[in-house]
This record gives structure tokens, C-alpha cells and sequence, in this order.
């Protein structure tokens, strides 16, 4: 079993749509979460942090839930842009080894 | 505001072959990643560098070396290339605990 586990989708949506990401880790330990996005064949950059008292970007939320082990992403109003591939990054006890989800693949249709 | 930059983007190289991939950052961030990303696997950590001179391993550290004699300079080495090394490799920095910048990856191929 993987550390960290997404649903790849992928996600078609229409403009508009709300549209929520689940990322489940297995390592009781870990510190410190996020999501990153990735666009097709570009780097990875971050998108918002997680905190345990849960935390809102605009359209994005993100949560978390450290009795079950999952942390959530929540998109409203989807645009066209906001297509992409969504990881969720969980950081282990040290700050030097976070762990990736495989990636949420996202497409917003008009 | 060169950030993070690698070397080469893309990359074709043979079986049994000593490849090189550069990776250069001028923020003077203390922390340096390697990755690699292959389908089906996300992003995995190769090794990392904490300081000029502190290297360790990370996830999947077999089959390359890395140094660090300079703060902004982290090359990843594949002493001798094999097919399952075929894959994205980004490098990253990072302050502290801060974010994490990745530089935009290099495609190599060994055939």
C-alpha cells in the first residue's frame, strides 16, 4: 500500500461545477500536508498548505482530518484553468521527506 | 530571477552509460531535492541535501550519487544508466520549512 493514496480520476467536470479531492495517508506520524498542481508536462508548484483547523484560498479549501487519516481539496466555480493534475503532499516527521500522491487528474470542460 | 534551473531538459543516453543531471538555484536555499516522477507513481524522493556537504538518501536512492560542494549546485548521477532509470527528474529547493520550488524537469531516456 502506498503512503499516500489519491483517486487519479479523472475528473471531467463542466465550468462552474464544484468538485472535491480526497488524499488518504497511512503514516500516523506526518506533520505537515499540502496540495501542489502540476500542469501537463510542467514542475510542480504549490497551490495552499493544509491546517488542521481547515483553510480557504478563494475558490479552493482544503481540510483535514487527522483521526481518519485524509486530507480534502474543494474547488468551487471551476474554471477552464483550473485544469490540471492535483497532488497531495504529506511531510513525514523530518521536514526533508515529504511523500507524493500519484496525482488527481482534472479536466474542466466549457 | 533565474530561481531554479536544470540541465539538460531532455536527455538520450544507452544502457551502462554515466549520465549527469544538473541542477543550480540561485536563492541560496539550504535544502535541495531530487525526484523523480514516473505514471502510476507520483513524485519520489532520490536524495536530498540539507547543506553544502550533507547528502542522504530518500525513497529510491539505488543506482545514483549525488554531491553538493557548493550551496546552489546539486548534480544527480547515474553511474551506469539502466532502462528503469527512464523517467522525469525534477530537482528542488526549499528554506527551512517553507515551499518547495522545483525546477522544470529532465526527460531522460535510456535505450
Amino acid at each position: 500500500r502506498k503512503e499516500v493514496e489519491q483517486d487519479p480520476g479523472p475528473f471531467n467536470v463542466p465550468e462552474g461545477a464544484t468538485v472535491a479531492f480526497n488524499c488518504t495517508y497511512s503514516n500516523s506520524a506526518s506533520q505537515s500536508f499540502f496540495w501542489y498542481r502540476q500542469d501537463c508536462r510542467k514542475e510542480p508548484k504549490l497551490l495552499m498548505s493544509v491546517y488542521s483547523s481547515g483553510n480557504e484560498d478563494g475558490r479552493f479549501t482544503a481540510q483535514l482530518n487527522r483521526a481518519s487519516q485524509y486530507i480534502s481539496l474543494l474547488i468551487r466555480d471551476s474554471k477552464l484553468s483550473d485544469s490540471a493534475t492535483y497532488l497531495c503532499v504529506v511531510n513525514r516527521y523530518n521536514n526533508n521527506d515529504m511523500r507524493f500522491g500519484a496525482g488527481t487528474r482534472l479536466t474542466v470542460k466549457p | 530571477d533565474a530561481g531554479i534551473t536544470q540541465s539538460p531538459r531532455y536527455k538520450i543516453t544507452e544502457t551502462g552509460r554515466q549520465v549527469t543531471l544538473m541542477c543550480h538555484q540561485t536563492w541560496s536555499h539550504s535544502y535541495m531535492f531530487w525526484y523523480r516522477q514516473d505514471l502510476g507513481h507520483g513524485l519520489r524522493l532520490i536524495y536530498y541535501s540539507a547543506a553544502a556537504d550533507i547528502t542522504d538518501k530518500g525513497e529510491v536512492p539505488d543506482g545514483y550519487v549525488v554531491s553538493r560542494s557548493k550551496t546552489e549546485n546539486f548534480p544527480l548521477t547515474l553511474e551506469s544508466a539502466t532502462r528503469s532509470q527512464t523517467s522525469v527528474y525534477f530537482c528542488a529547493s526549499r528554506q527551512g520549512s517553507g515551499e518547495l520550488f522545483f525546477g522544470e524537469g529532465s526527460r531522460l531516456t535510456v535505450l
